[in-house]
């Protein structure tokens, strides 16, 4: 059974940082490309960043380039996320998926982080 | 990267077919075939429940349909039941590895 499951969210002062971490299993990690999608509270979807299987190619939304950082790490069937400089507006559920070279085919439950002072 | 457009809410009785539209552009949907859309439940991570435009996953009724013309995709979902009610996001490739999502929909049962 495909499982991912995130951790790291929390209650963070706007400026600060916070990494996320999403651990899968049931698959093999390395042969899948990987994403971070975030959900406004109540609101809608939007992507953030992918991963390419093996690091073939990193690419990353307009609103978050040059503030996260998303990497992997294969041998511990890990995605990260790394987000500095952190603002109001990137409160959100943050969920890791998997990417079936198109669709997300399998979701996390999700990491709320909230930026507020 | 701006968002695909969808209907605030749609709704249908029980046993009636409800269909979600998903306007883009000719660099998202118009472009590409990769079209997808998910259910969410509330308090739930989304479901992916149709994917290269017409493609069900494993497991998914096929109560769940999906069609684009131009650049507008749609979700038809016939014979609708009550587990039926939810949030529905669409979702495009759109060049360079970059992917966006619609505003979605919420579909209330009468």
């Amino acid at each position: 059974e495909v499982q991912l499951l995130e951790s790291g969210g929390g209650l963070v002062k706007p400026g600060g940082s916070l990494r996320l971490s999403c651990v899968a299993s049931g698959f093999t990690f390395g042969n899948y490309d990987m994403n971070w999608v975030r959900q406004t509270p109540g609101k809608g979807l939007e992507w953030v960043a992918s991963i390419g299987a093996r690091v073939n190619y990193i690419s990353y939304s307009d609103s978050v380039r040059g503030q996260f950082t998303i990497s992997r790490d294969d041998a511990s069937n890990s995605l990260y996320l790394q987000m500095n400089s952190l603002r109001a507006e990137d409160t959100a559920i943050y969920y890791c998926t998997r990417d079936l070279s198109g669709p997300f085919d399998f979701w996390g439950q999700g990491t709320l982080v909230t930026v507020s002072s | 990267q701006s968002a695909l457009t969808q209907p605030p809410s749609a709704s249908g009785s029980p046993g009636q077919s409800v269909t979600i539209s998903c306007t883009g552009t000719s660099s998202d949907v118009g472009a590409y075939r990769y079209v997808s859309w998910y259910q969410q439940r509330p308090g739930k991570a989304p479901k992916l429940v149709i994917y290269k435009t017409t493609t069900r996953p494993s497991g998914v009724p096929d109560r769940f349909s999906g069609s684009k013309s131009g650049n507008t995709a749609s979700l038809t979902v016939s014979g609708l039941q009550a587990e039926d009610e939810a949030d529905y996001f669409c979702s495009s490739y759109a060049g360079d590895k970059n992917y966006v999502f619609g505003t979605g929909t919420k579909v209330t049962v009468l």
